[in-house]
C-alpha cells in the first residue's frame, strides 16, 4: 500500500533559525496536504498542494510540491515559539478512494527562546 | 459554518470493558467521516472511513468497529477493550469532493488500565 515518510522525526531549533520538514511518498500523489498539531491539540489544516512543482507561501511558511508529485517540503523561516508543534503531511494517491489520505508520522518542532 | 463534536475528551476504562465514542458534524450534509488513532509521539493511523450512512471501510484489522447510523454521526466501538487500544482517537470529516481537507475533532484520550 501507499507509504508516506517524513523526516526528520524531531527538530530542535533556536528561535530565529529556519526549519524544514520533508515528506516522501512511495506512489505518485494527486495532492498533498499539510497539517499542524499543537501539543495536546488536534491537527489543523494548513494548506493543500495539487500541481506539479507548486509553491505556496503563508507568511513565514513555504510549501513545495515536487515535480514528480512524490515529495513535498515545508520550510519555516525565522522560527518563533508559536511554531512549536508537530507538522504532518498527508498524501492522496490517484487510485485512492475519495477522501482517504495517508499521513506521515510527522515532524515535531521545538523552539528554544 | 461547519462544526465537529467529539466526546468524551478523556476516558479511562478497564481492560475488557466496552467502548463507545461518538462524533457528530453540523453544518454540512453527506460528509466523508473518519476515525484515526494516534499513539503517543506518532502519526495518524486511519482506522475507519465512511462515505455514507451504513457504509464503513476498515483500514486495519483490530478490536474496534465503527458505525454510521445517521448522515452526520459516526461511532467508534469495542466490545472488550485491550491495553493496546490506549491512544488518542480523532474523528474527522471532509467534503465528499475529492480534493478537500479534513477537519478534526478535539480528540478523545483513551487510557485502558
Amino acid at each position: 500500500g501507499q507509504q508516506v515518510m517524513q523526516i526528520p522525526q524531531y527538530q530542535h531549533v533556536q528561535e530565529g533559525e529556519d526549519f524544514t520538514t520533508y515528506c516522501n511518498s512511495s506512489t505518485t500523489l494527486s495532492n498533498i496536504q499539510w497539517y499542524k498539531q499543537r501539543p495536546g491539540g488536534h491537527p489543523v489544516f494548513l494548506i493543500q498542494l495539487v500541481k506539479s512543482g507548486e509553491v505556496k507561501k503563508q507568511k513565514r511558511l513555504t510549501f513545495q510540491f515536487g515535480e514528480a508529485k512524490k515529495n513535498s517540503s515545508l520550510h519555516i523561516t525565522a522560527t518563533q515559539t508559536t511554531d512549536v508543534g508537530t507538522y504532518f503531511c498527508a498524501g492522496r494517491s490517484f487510485n485512492t478512494n475519495a477522501g482517504k489520505s495517508t499521513f506521515g508520522d510527522g515532524t515535531t518542532l521545538t523552539v528554544k527562546p | 459554518s461547519q462544526t465537529i463534536h467529539q466526546w468524551p475528551a478523556t476516558l479511562v476504562q478497564p481492560v475488557g470493558s466496552p467502548l463507545s465514542l461518538e462524533c457528530t458534524v453540523e453544518g454540512t450534509s453527506n460528509p466523508n467521516l473518519y476515525w484515526y488513532r494516534q499513539a503517543a509521539g506518532r502519526g495518524l493511523q486511519l482506522l475507519f472511513y465512511s462515505v455514507g450512512i451504513g457504509q464503513i471501510s476498515s483500514e486495519v484489522p483490530q478490536n474496534l468497529s465503527a458505525s454510521r447510523p445517521q448522515d452526520r454521526q459516526f461511532i467508534l466501538s469495542s466490545k472488550k477493550l485491550l491495553l493496546s487500544d490506549s491512544g488518542f482517537y480523532l474523528c474527522a470529516w471532509s467534503e465528499s469532493d475529492y480534493n478537500t481537507e479534513a477537519f478534526f475533532g478535539q480528540g478523545t484520550r483513551l487510557t485502558v488500565v
